[in-house]
């Protein structure tokens, strides 16, 4: 069973970088695309971004300048940089594993973690 | 973008009585040459991740229990829970992945006991 765990502050300043690593555990993380996808509170959800197994991303174009997703060198992780955060930017931050190509809905999913932009 | 609206936004169902939302996307979701519908659902109980239901708009993940059945094709879909459990209140989001982008998700159905 895969299993995934996202770790990073819970805190983060306003204008600064947010910065969250995925633990992916029980499986491989070649051949699937691995996402962030974040919920403010109270809120919906909105898709951040993938990096596929080969390093290619696709993100958000309402967040692609200020976004950066990346495979870890061990390949067991994967990690999400958000800069010049601000408030809008609180939210519970979730990975997830979308199937593969063409078939981008997320079969396994994280437990979040909050992270909150205050000074 | 796609954008995905839900409706309701709340219902109130009695348990054992069915319970349906749409979910209705701004342009087709159907692929013509394989004749499939890039939609999925997700249930999502407080404090917890979403949980995918529904794929292809009407393929049931493993696991899922029967009650839970989506149709619909092109810009209209429905999400049907045919006999309403106690378990099953949440908050039900459908999400296109017709296009990366980007990937969207509806704003959100919340299902309560009456």
């Amino acid at each position: 069973q895969v299993h995934l765990q996202e770790s990073g502050p819970g805190l983060v300043k306003p204008s600064e970088t947010l910065s969250l690593t995925c633990t992916v555990s029980g499986g491989s993380i070649s051949t699937y695309y691995w996402s962030w996808i974040r919920q403010p509170p109270g809120k919906g959800l909105e898709w951040i971004g993938y990096v596929y197994d080969s390093g290619s991303t696709t993100y958000n174009p309402s967040l692609k300048s200020r976004v950066s997703i990346s495979l870890g060198t061990s390949k067991n992780h994967f990690s999400l940089k958000l800069s010049s955060v601000t408030a809008a930017d609180t939210a519970v931050y979730y990975c997830a594993r979308a199937y593969g190509s063409g078939t981008y809905y997320f079969d396994f999913w994280g437990q979040g973690t909050l992270v909150t932009v205050s000074s | 973008d796609i954008v995905m609206t839900q409706s309701p936004d709340s219902l109130a169902v009695s348990l054992g009585e069915r319970a349906t939302i749409n979910c209705k996307s701004s342009q087709s979701v159907l692929y013509s040459s394989n004749n499939k519908n890039y939609l999925a659902w997700y249930q999502q109980k407080p404090g917890q991740p979403p949980k995918v239901l529904i794929y292809w708009a009407s393929t049931r993940e493993s696991g899922v229990p029967d009650r839970f059945s989506g149709s619909g094709s092109g810009t209209d879909f429905t999400l049907t829970i045919s006999s309403l459990q106690a378990e099953d209140v949440a908050v039900y989001y459908c999400q296109q992945y017709y296009t990366t982008l980007p990937l969207t998700f509806g704003g959100g159905t919340k299902v309560e006991i009456k």
